[in-house]
């Protein structure tokens, strides 16, 4: 098993342009969740989805959208890059049971010039 | 709104010293859970212990131990015998539950950054 991985590791954007990160996960988890990390910040969430072909705005969604058009695949679009969502991203998943937790991803380290 | 706040943003231990870094939370919830996250320099979020609201005795985990005081809404984590690994950035977080299931979604203090010196 993979777990959770996201694409690309590293991007360096200029301001304006557009860009779509992709989470994938193997675990036929039904719950998915794109998170922010600032310096000095914990984690904040963007967006989250509950099962395929639905999602739901999270604490901090502006300028953000999201699509889960497949179980396994989850993701976060920026359609006008602004240089303060220079940050990183992760991703997560988590299965129905109640006690489990949340399975994060490596991250996504974003620059927007 | 719930929220959670570590008031440490540095600690520093000695190696094979005892640490005891500081979380509180506020909701008006009862039923939850509370997690501690390590990451380290690679950035990867790992889950280090966690612990049901419903339960009076605390979780352990190998070195790694909590002082659950739900009354106080306070979280603390001890690491026993710290070790050069163990330097990282540590995030309490909580989570509300809810019977037929919860968004599951986790909200994260700020961190404490832990330096172990040798």
């Amino acid at each position: 098993n993979a777990g959770v991985t996201q694409t690309p590791k590293f991007r360096v954007l200029k301001t304006g342009q557009s860009m779509t990160l992709l989470c994938a996960q193997d675990m036929n988890h039904e719950y998915m969740y794109w998170y922010r990390q600032d310096p000095g910040m914990g984690l904040r969430l963007i967006h989250y989805s509950v099962g395929e072909g639905t999602t739901a705005k999270g604490e901090v969604p502006d300028g953000y959208n999201v699509s889960r058009l497949k179980k396994q695949n989850f993701l976060l679009g920026l359609e006008s890059a602004a240089p303060s969502q220079t940050s990183v991203y992760f991703c997560a998943s988590k299965g129905l049971v109640r006690l489990e937790t949340q399975y994060f991803g490596p991250g996504t380290r974003l620059l927007v010039l | 709104a719930q929220t959670v706040t570590q008031s440490q943003p540095e600690m520093s231990v000695q190696e094979a010293e005892t640490v005891t870094l500081s979380c509180t939370y506020d909701t008006s919830e009862s039923d939850y859970y509370l997690f501690w996250y390590k990451q380290p320099p690679s950035r990867q979020m790992i889950l280090v212990i966690r612990q049901e609201a419903y339960k009076q005795q605390n979780a352990t985990e190998n070195r790694f131990s909590v002082n659950f005081q739900k009354a106080a809404k306070s979280f603390s984590l001890k690491i026993s015998d710290s070790q050069l690994g163990d330097a990282a950035m540590y995030f309490c977080a909580y989570r509300r539950e809810s019977y037929g299931g919860s968004q599951g979604n986790l909200i994260f203090g700020k961190g404490t950054k832990l330096s172990v010196k040798p």
